[in-house]
């Protein structure tokens, strides 16, 4: 069973600055990794599938890279929508798994 | 617009049974992989289920035996029979869908679970 492990837990950030979350994968994932963003009393939504690609109508600001074990999911320049739980998700093997979540909020 | 819609959430008590539905609208449901997923108010996202569009399922440990999906193509419609409910069992749960499929290049793509319901409540309860 994969375990995803993502850091930090909480990052403070101002609107404007740059964002860095990490997913960790207790084995290997390949690239089957997507990044999801939730707002309270809200459904997920995509962001990022297959690592790196960005779902339909996600802002050029978020990016995905990684493979394998290590990803990473950044947001260049972080608008007042963006504060918000960021989740990682596999799909290499069954039970498929979410990390933890980073929550992103206002400094 | 690709639409799905949870119902059939409520008050039960430990022990009781459930079963939630999902209706899909706006795509070919038969070639989608669907999902149940639920969250504890303030917690993570958990993973609780999953239907190929061959009908295949899988399931993680903590509901193996007790809940069941299925999928009625015809209806376009997803269920999860959950059975002998605990409070461990409340949550929101939605929906999903997702699907693998070849580019034509012969990359294998995983699209990540793109669409999402609204989210059906269930509470166990004495």
């Amino acid at each position: 069973e994969i375990v995803l492990t993502q850091s930090p837990a909480i990052l403070s950030l101002s609107p404007g600055e740059r964002a860095t979350l990490s997913c960790r994968a207790s084995q290997s994932v390949r690239t089957y990794l997507a990044w999801y963003q939730q707002k309270p009393g809200q459904a997920p939504s995509l962001l990022i599938y297959d690592a790196s690609n960005r779902a339909t109508g996600i802002p050029a600001r978020f990016s995905g890279s990684g493979s394998g074990t290590d990803f990473t999911l950044t947001i260049s320049s972080l608008e007042p929508e963006d504060f918000a739980v960021y989740y990682c998700q596999q799909r290499s093997t069954w039970p498929l798994a979410f990390g933890g979540g980073t929550k992103v909020e206002i400094k | 617009e690709l639409q799905l819609v949870e119902s059939g959430g409520g008050l039960v008590q430990p022990g009781e049974s459930l079963r939630l539905s999902c209706a899909a609208s706006g795509f070919t449901f038969s070639n989608y992989d669907m999902h149940w997923v639920r969250q504890i108010t303030g917690k993570r996202l958990e993973w609780v289920s999953g239907i190929g569009s061959a009908g295949d399922t899988y399931y993680p440990g903590s509901v193996k035996g007790r809940f069941t999906i299925s999928r009625e193509n015809a209806k376009n419609s997803l269920y999860l029979q959950m059975n002998d409910l605990t409070a461990g069992d409340t949550a929101v749960y939605y929906c999903a869908t997702d699907r693998i499929y070849y580019s034509t290049s012969g990359k294998r793509v995983w699209t990540g679970m793109d669409v999402w319901g609204q989210g059906t409540t269930v509470t166990v309860s004495s």
